[in-house]
């Protein structure tokens, strides 16, 4: 099946720096998606990309959408506490009638006040 | 805005018992995805249900059935529990035509002892 490579795998940041992380794939995705976990809560989609390329923004967050279709980059400018979480990201795989998200194994986020 | 509800929040089993997790998913979402999260892993997928149909199948175990109704919302049923059922069971829910944007609700934790 589809495996999503994410990194890194853990991040330790001062409050008010910026913040990268990446998500590849070895098969072309069509759309990537990005979700923050807080613990013992649901996931929280953050941002859906659907053309290679794209480069998207909400608030603080700014998503790119491979050209390759093998990868997406997701960044957090100025952190703050709150964005303290997991950062999945998540593709769908075509099947049947709908569609099932293959997850990253996340990206941890600390931040420092 | 409303989000997707899910019931119980949390629920302790013992081995070989059965649980019925339920799920509400969106006003006007028709697809609704069922997920499995263990300990420090990422959310797998387990069935997926479309106009009470079922539309996709992951990695479920045959002792675990689900349904969808006709107002749309969704049970889970786990029977034969077993101690490596202890995860927290996520529901999701999308609009058919925008199957890859899913949100997902809270989450029930199942701890099986």
């Amino acid at each position: 099946g589809q495996q999503l490579n994410q990194s890194p795998q853990s991040m330790f940041i001062q409050e008010g720096e910026d913040v990268s992380m990446n998500c590849t794939s070895s098969s072309i995705f069509n759309t990537w998606l990005w979700y923050k976990q807080d613990p013992g809560e649901g996931p929280v989609l953050l941002i859906a990309l659907y053309k290679a390329g794209e480069l998207t923004s909400n608030g603080r967050l700014t998503a790119q959408f491979g050209i390759t279709r093998k990868d997406s980059f997701l960044n957090i400018s100025a952190s703050i506490p709150s964005d303290v979480g997991i950062y999945f990201c998540a593709g769908p795989n075509s099947g049947g009638s709908n569609y099932k998200l293959t997850f990253g194994k996340g990206t941890l986020l600390t931040v420092n006040p | 805005a409303a989000g997707v509800i899910q019931s119980p929040r949390h629920l302790i089993k013992e081995k070989r018992e059965t649980a019925t997790l339920k799920c509400y998913p969106i006003p006007r979402h028709d697809t609704v995805y069922w997920y499995q999260q263990g300990p420090g892993q990422d959310p797998q997928f387990l069935i997926s249900f479309y106009e009470k149909m079922q539309s996709d199948k992951g990695s479920i175990p045959d002792r675990f059935s689900a349904q969808q109704f006709s107002d749309y919302h969704s049970e889970l049923n786990m029977s034969s529990l077993e101690l490596g059922d202890s995860a927290l069971y996520f529901c999701a829910s999308s609009r058919f035509q925008r199957g890859y944007e899913q949100y997902f609700g809270p989450g029930t934790r199942l701890t099986v002892t």
